[in-house]
């Protein structure tokens, strides 16, 4: 199993420019989310699904776009880059079934993106 | 009030000693807890989940307090590799996580 890979590793992106971050799991979880890390904030969550074709918002969801149409690919849009959006995104997933509300949740490495 | 909240450290530890870090929740319907565990640069990983009778993981203890709604995590004889940052992870209404901002462990030799 590769568990939860993401790509790129690293970005840089202008301001107004749009792009994708790719994020894929092959360990059939229903669930899927999309962080990001900024020195002194923690982990917020910006969007999650349950599954194919159905998301929400979290945290901070502005400026930010998901969608699901598979159980392994849930793909992050940002739709016009701002430099507030420099930061460290985590995609990550985890099963339903088991204990108490879900799993043990999976990350992937991550994708540093630098918006100038 | 943010949802979970830990104690940003950092505590600096000698190899060998004994550190306890605490966590609070604001939300008394969460069900689901953990500690994850952070390298610098790196993707959280769990380190263990927390039981309602509490739970060891080898040099690692783990205890919920439901009515006081705190988790504690508890790590004995340290290790120099014992050295990251430690999350304290609530399950929010839902099945999403909330995270806290971490506490930062160094032990040192």
């Amino acid at each position: 199993n590769a568990g939860v890979t993401q790509t790129p590793k690293f970005q840089v992106l202008k301001t107004g420019q749009s792009m994708t971050l790719q994020c894929a799991q092959d360990m059939n979880h229903e669930y899927m989310s999309w962080y990001r890390q900024d020195p002194g904030m923690g982990l917020r969550l910006i969007h999650y699904s349950v599954g194919a074709g159905i998301t929400d918002q979290g945290e901070v969801p502005n400026g930010y776009n998901v969608s699901r149409s598979t159980t392994e690919d849930f793909p992050l849009r940002l739709l016009s880059a701002a430099p507030s959006q420099t930061s460290v995104y985590f995609c990550a997933s985890r099963p339903l079934a088991g204990r108490p509300r879900g799993g043990e949740q999976y990350f992937g490495p991550g994708t540093r993106l630098t918006v100038t | 009030r943010k949802e979970v909240e830990q104690d940003p450290g950092p505590f600096n530890v000698p190899e060998g000693a004994t550190v306890a870090f605490n966590c609070t929740y604001s939300n008394s319907a969460s069900q689901s807890f953990f500690w994850y565990r952070q390298d610098c640069r790196k993707e959280p990983k769990l380190l263990m989940s927390v039981y309602s009778s509490g739970n060891e993981d080898g040099r690692f203890t783990a205890q919920l307090n439901r009515a006081s709604q705190y988790i504690s995590l508890l790590i004995r004889d340290s290790k120099l590799s014992d050295s990251a940052t430690y999350l304290c992870v609530v399950n929010i209404p839902g099945y999403a996580l909330n995270f806290g901002k971490g506490t930062s462990l160094l032990v040192t030799p």
